[in-house]
């Protein structure tokens, strides 16, 4: 079983939708979360950093985590064209991800115009 | 990616050779990091370094090496050893052990063997 899981895709939804991303993990020792988004041929951008269980909101996103689970979710309000991208998990078991951070493969998102 | 800087943007290389990826940062960070992305594989850790002149494996360090002579540069040397060294490699930096931020990526240097 691998560390992170997550659905590779393509997620394809119309455009004004709400988008639930979604990741599991095993090891309890997670303990920081992470969700990048990374367009063709770019380097991941951060878009939401949590520690604690529960939601934690910026603009038109939300990050849920569920540690009790080992679960984390990603939801994309009013979603746009411009969405349209790779949103990849991550986490560590460390402040910082000092010792690096465990990805999952990636969600390819598509918002259909 | 901000204060990350990473060159070249493309990298060919024949079989054979050592080529040499460079990651500059000018955020003060202690931390630097370098990633390797393979096609439906996500990010996987190759080296890290905490502190200048100090350095860790991660999980695929073999036929790469690193060094860290200054806290601005973490080149990535990707070495003849590296059997498949095909893939897209992306630097990061993030704070100390103590730190309560993350990691921030550079723009990432896609290196093809030819």
């Amino acid at each position: 079983q691998k560390e992170v899981e997550q659905d590779p895709g393509p997620l394809s939804v119309p455009e004004g939708a709400i988008v639930s991303l979604n990741c599991t993990y095993s090891n309890s020792a997670f303990q920081y979360f992470m969700w990048y988004r990374q367009y063709s041929r770019k380097g991941p951008e951060l878009l939401m950093y949590t520690y604690s269980s529960g939601n934690k909101e910026d603009g038109r996103f939300t990050a849920q985590v569920d540690k009790s689970s080992k679960y984390i979710s990603l939801f994309i309000r009013d979603s746009q064209p411009s969405d349209s991208a790779t949103y990849l998990c991550a986490m560590s078991k460390s402040g910082g991800g000092a010792d690096g951070l465990t990805f999952g493969k990636g969600t390819h998102l598509i918002i259909q115009p | 990616d901000g204060g990350i800087t990473q060159s070249p943007k493309y990298l060919f290389r024949k079989e054979g050779q050592n080529v040499t990826l460079s990651c500059e940062q000018n955020l003060n960070h202690d931390a630097m990091y370098w990633y390797r992305q393979d096609p439906g594989q996500g990010l996987r850790l190759i080296y890290y370094s905490q502190i200048v002149n100090d350095f860790q494996k991660g999980d695929i360090a073999e036929g790469y090496s690193v060094s860290r002579e200054k806290k601005e540069s973490f080149p990535l040397t990707v070495t003849s050893a590296q059997k498949n060294p095909t893939a897209f490699y992306l630097c990061a930096t993030g704070g100390a052990i103590t730190s309560t931020d993350t990691q921030y990526f550079g723009p990432g240097t896609r290196l093809t063997v030819l």
